[in-house]
């Protein structure tokens, strides 16, 4: 079965830019579709196929994808991104998600 | 805009079978083709896909729960259904169910969740 790897956590100092990283086989070749997750909260999805947002999410939030990792980019940090971020694909007729990553803002 | 809520008991007993429904406001019930998804979450975990329907009533299945899921939509109630079979205290978790336009791949909108206890 497919895997995705993400770190644990990251932490990222106020204003600053945070990086989390999906690793997969060949990602690069799937879509993903990335979700933040605060605590008692359901998900709210963030990037879909790679880099696109949603209506209401706003632009410093961006995704990549290619070769082995697909990435979610955070700009100009704030307390409020606090929360714990999914990535996800579609393979072989089932959804993966990835283990999460936990986002403190410093 | 699509609406999502789980409703179902918050205890089961060991080797019951744990049944919630999904109902769902907005137009997308008679609008479209969507895929109807049923993903959980236990305490302090990551989440989990049980699996997912089609409008038409196709279903695909996570292979580690495949053998006691059972999920079905009512078309004529705007809600779907998801059946898990001789549940056990690892079956414990939030349970959400979500949807995503037909095509699409990721899980749009979800509900807020609902806590299913396995216990006796």
């Amino acid at each position: 079965s497919y895997e995705l790897t993400q770190p644990l956590s990251v932490s990222v100092a106020l204003g600053q830019t945070a990086r989390i990283t999906c690793g997969g086989n060949n990602i690069g070749s799937k879509s993903v579709h990335w979700y933040q997750q605060k605590p008692g909260q359901a998900p709210v999805l963030v990037i879909y196929s790679d880099g696109n947002r949603p209506s209401g999410i706003p632009e410093r939030i961006s995704g990549s994808n290619s070769g082995n990792t697909a990435t979610l980019t955070i700009s100009g940090a704030q307390a409020g991104d606090e929360a714990d971020f999914y990535c996800q694909v579609w393979d072989s007729n089932t959804v993966v998600f990835g283990g999460g990553t936990k986002l403190t803002v410093l | 805009q699509v609406q999502l809520q789980e409703s179902g008991p918050g205890l089961v007993k060991p080797s019951q079978t744990l049944s919630l429904t999904c109902t769902v406001s907005g137009d997308s019930f008679s609008s479209g083709s969507y895929y109807w998804s049923w993903i959980r979450q236990p305490a302090g975990k990551g989440l989990e896909w049980i699996g997912r329907i089609y409008t038409s009533g196709r279903t695909n299945y996570n292979p580690s729960l495949k053998s006691r899921v059972t999920i079905s939509v009512d078309t004529s109630k705007n809600q779907f259904s998801l059946k898990l079979s001789s549940v056990t205290a690892a079956d414990t978790a939030v349970y959400y169910c979500a949807t995503a336009p037909g095509g699409r791949t990721s899980l749009d909108y979800w509900g807020q969740g609902t806590l299913v206890t396995v216990s006796s």
